[in-house]
């Protein structure tokens, strides 16, 4: 069955430390992968996406990820957080053998302290 | 360019009412979802629908129906709600079928009592 796993539900990082959130998955075909975060009360918004080419992503806010067919991950990456940064992370996972559906991850929380 | 709206932001229900989640969006997105999010649980996707008069299940649709008469609306009703819906519910569309960006709304919460 198609999965998508975030193994770490919470992480706590220094303000100025690197962050690396995992996501793997289960599909058979080529996925398209999403990472989103969310901001407490607030909805979805896209920080990157991956559908072909070039496996390593940059996205907005200073996030990269990185897609590694053989390990079936999609980690997200940071290499300085900031306070601002604090929010629930989703990896999304599609492909075309799903039709048209996403497959969210169930979350991390991210704390950033002083 | 209001993107994806959705009312109520909040709404309150006793067990066995009815009621209707509004969802609209102005981009002509053909792809069309809704979801509901719960702690510890991620989003699971409801309903989905791919075009005006089409619309098809998603992961978890028991107690929800759905339409699609336009392509900018997407309500989402509720037929005789339990405390089991209770959830914050967000409606997104998306800029292409497969592998297009999904744009989200800013969310219903939901409390039935």
């Amino acid at each position: 069955a198609q999965s998508v796993t975030q193994p770490d539900i919470h992480i706590t990082v220094s303000e100025g430390a690197s962050l690396e959130l995992r996501c793997n998955y289960s599909y058979g075909a080529t996925p398209y992968l999403f990472w989103y975060v969310q901001s407490p009360g607030q909805g979805l918004q896209l920080l990157l996406k991956y559908f072909s080419g070039d496996t390593l992503v940059q996205g907005i806010k200073g996030f990269e990820a990185e897609f590694k067919r053989s390990q079936s991950s999609f980690n997200l990456r940071k290499p300085s957080v900031h306070w601002s940064d604090a929010a629930e992370y989703f990896c999304a996972v599609g492909d075309s053998n799903s039709g048209y559906a996403l497959n969210f991850g169930k979350g991390t929380s991210l704390l950033v302290t002083p | 360019n209001a993107g994806v709206t959705q009312t109520p932001k909040f709404q309150v229900l006793k067990t066995g009412q009815s009621m209707t989640l509004q969802c609209a969006q102005d981009m002509n997105h053909e792809y069309m979802s809704w979801y509901r999010q719960d702690p510890g649980m991620g989003l699971r996707l409801i309903h989905y629908s791919v075009g005006a008069g089409i619309t098809d299940q998603g992961e978890v649709p028991n107690g929800y129906n759905v339409s699609r008469s336009t392509t900018e609306d997407f309500p989402l009703r509720l037929l005789s709600a339990a405390p089991s819906q209770t959830s914050v519910y967000f409606c997104a569309s998306r800029d292409g079928l497969a592998g297009g960006m999904e744009y989200f709304g800013p969310g219903t919460r939901l409390t039935v009592t």
